[in-house]
């Protein structure tokens, strides 16, 4: 598996606390993505980020926010965790080359959340 | 937006069968495909992928066709194993910046002894 990690790895909160996902690597891979699954849907983006401080919105980015302040580091931050947001959150890294030459992402463990 | 749709969300085949999964996209730009599988309480993995200039690509015991007209491509599996039960997504890219994919909802695949 490529160098990414997740923490925490498992998560349970309450509706309305904050809570803030990190995902790191050591791949030094420009492209970072945070995705989250759940059943039916397969994985939906929500933000993702093309370098540090650049940052651009996904599919599903309402009541999430991220943070690039280094090549190795994305987080993800609920400001006020809602019950749906009780979901498995992967996140994912790439390198692309060239202005739309797309390559593999590869994922981390995943996050899993529970809001109660 | 993009879509993309996969068919069918649950197959069930014997061992040594072939098994099929599709997918349709509706972003004609779109220019890479990939197909990850995904075992129980595991992350995604890359398994194959192909690129808008080429129609096929085999790799052993998987290939995928990609029909840049019709915009579908789909994953053939042959004389499937039981290790090969998982979860299977297709993807494609949009908008062609930042590497953004979007994700079918995937079939999960199961083969029986």
């Amino acid at each position: 598996d490529a160098g990414i990690t997740q923490s925490p790895r498992h998560k349970v909160t309450e509706t309305g606390t904050p809570v803030t996902l990190r995902c790191h690597q050591t791949e030094n891979h420009r492209y970072m993505y945070w995705y989250r699954q759940d059943p039916g849907h397969g994985l939906r983006l929500i933000h993702y980020s093309y370098g540090v401080k650049d940052t651009d919105k996904g599919e599903v980015s309402d009541g999430y926010s991220v943070s690039r302040s280094k090549t190795e580091d994305f987080l993800l931050t609920l400001e006020s965790a809602t019950s749906s947001q009780t979901s498995v959150y992967f996140c994912a890294i790439s390198e692309i080359y060239g202005k739309t030459a797309n390559n593999e992402q590869f994922f981390g463990p995943g996050t899993r959340l529970t809001v109660l | 937006g993009e879509n993309v749709e996969q068919h069918p969300s649950t197959l069930s085949v014997q061992e040594g069968d072939s098994a099929v999964i599709k997918c349709t996209y509706s972003d004609s730009a779109s220019n890479y495909f990939p197909w990850y599988k995904q075992e129980l309480g595991k992350r995604p993995q890359l398994i194959i992928d192909i690129r808008s200039n080429v129609g096929e690509k085999k790799d052993q015991r998987i290939a995928v066709t990609l029909n840049k007209t019709a915009k579908h491509f789909s994953l053939h599996i042959t004389e499937t194993q039981p290790e090969d039960s998982a979860v299977y997504f297709c993807a494609a890219s949009y908008n062609n910046q930042g590497g953004k994919l979007i994700f079918g909802q995937g079939t999960e695949l199961s083969v029986k002894p």
